[in-house]
């Protein structure tokens, strides 16, 4: 069973509303949880990083935030725009290594 | 720019054959990964190095080889023992083998089976 679980596995919304994208994880002990997004046939690039103290990070329209005694995060994308159509991608990391999420695929229709 | 360069962005392998993915960085990384991504799966490292001349298997090393000779450098060969080698590999670094650390991706390398 996969350490890092994200939902949903694909999403589509229209230009200009709201989401949010889950990541539970088991990566135990926890050092910090990324999200990366990555453009098709790119590279994931990242988006924000937290550690355990930290409950919420913004860039831009993106604000994660992260719940560690549930081992919960999250990713709100606000007011959606076609650019955002792409794969987002949890990594949860421990001590020595790092889990990746298989990501949620994201298409903003205009 | 500095950044990290995979090449080729495709590559077709035929049946026995060895394949070379190149991967270079100007970032100045200690560190560099390369991982493999297949639909509906989350990344999987193959092999890592955290120095020049040393480098470690990570979850999935069977099939495939690696060298790193150089800081900038970190080319991956995925040899004829690996059966099922169609994916996307991406090619990553970090300042140092710490997993505080960011990682930087390449572009990746799309391999297919001729």
């Amino acid at each position: 069973k996969n350490q890092v679980e994200q939902s949903p596995q694909s999403l589509i919304i229209l230009e200009g509303k709201n989401c949010t994208l889950q990541c539970n994880y088991t990566v135990s002990p926890f050092s910090n949880l990324r999200w990366y997004k990555q453009d098709t046939g790119r590279g994931p690039v990242s988006l924000t990083i937290m550690t355990f103290s930290e409950n919420t990070k913004s860039n831009g329209r993106y604000t994660a935030t992260l719940d560690a005694d549930t081992k919960q995060s999250s990713l709100h994308i606000t007011a959606s725009q076609l650019s955002d159509s792409a794969s987002y991608i949890c990594v949860v990391s421990g001590n020595n290594d790092m889990r990746f999420g298989a990501g949620t695929r994201l298409t903003v229709k205009p | 720019d500095g950044g990290i360069t995979q090449s080729p962005k495709y590559l077709f392998r035929k049946e026995g054959q060895n394949v070379t993915l190149s991967c270079e960085q100007n970032l100045n990384h200690d560190a560099m990964y390369w991982y493999r991504q297949d639909p509906g799966q989350g990344l999987r490292l193959i092999y890592y190095s955290q120095i020049v001349n040393d480098f470690q298997k990570g979850d999935i090393a069977e099939g495939y080889s690696v060298s790193r000779e150089k800081k900038e450098s970190f080319p991956l060969t995925v040899t004829s023992a690996q059966k099922n080698p169609t994916a996307f590999y991406l090619c990553a670094s970090s300042i140092t083998g710490y997993t505080n650390q960011p990682q930087h991706f390449g572009d990746g390398t799309r391999l297919s089976i001729l």
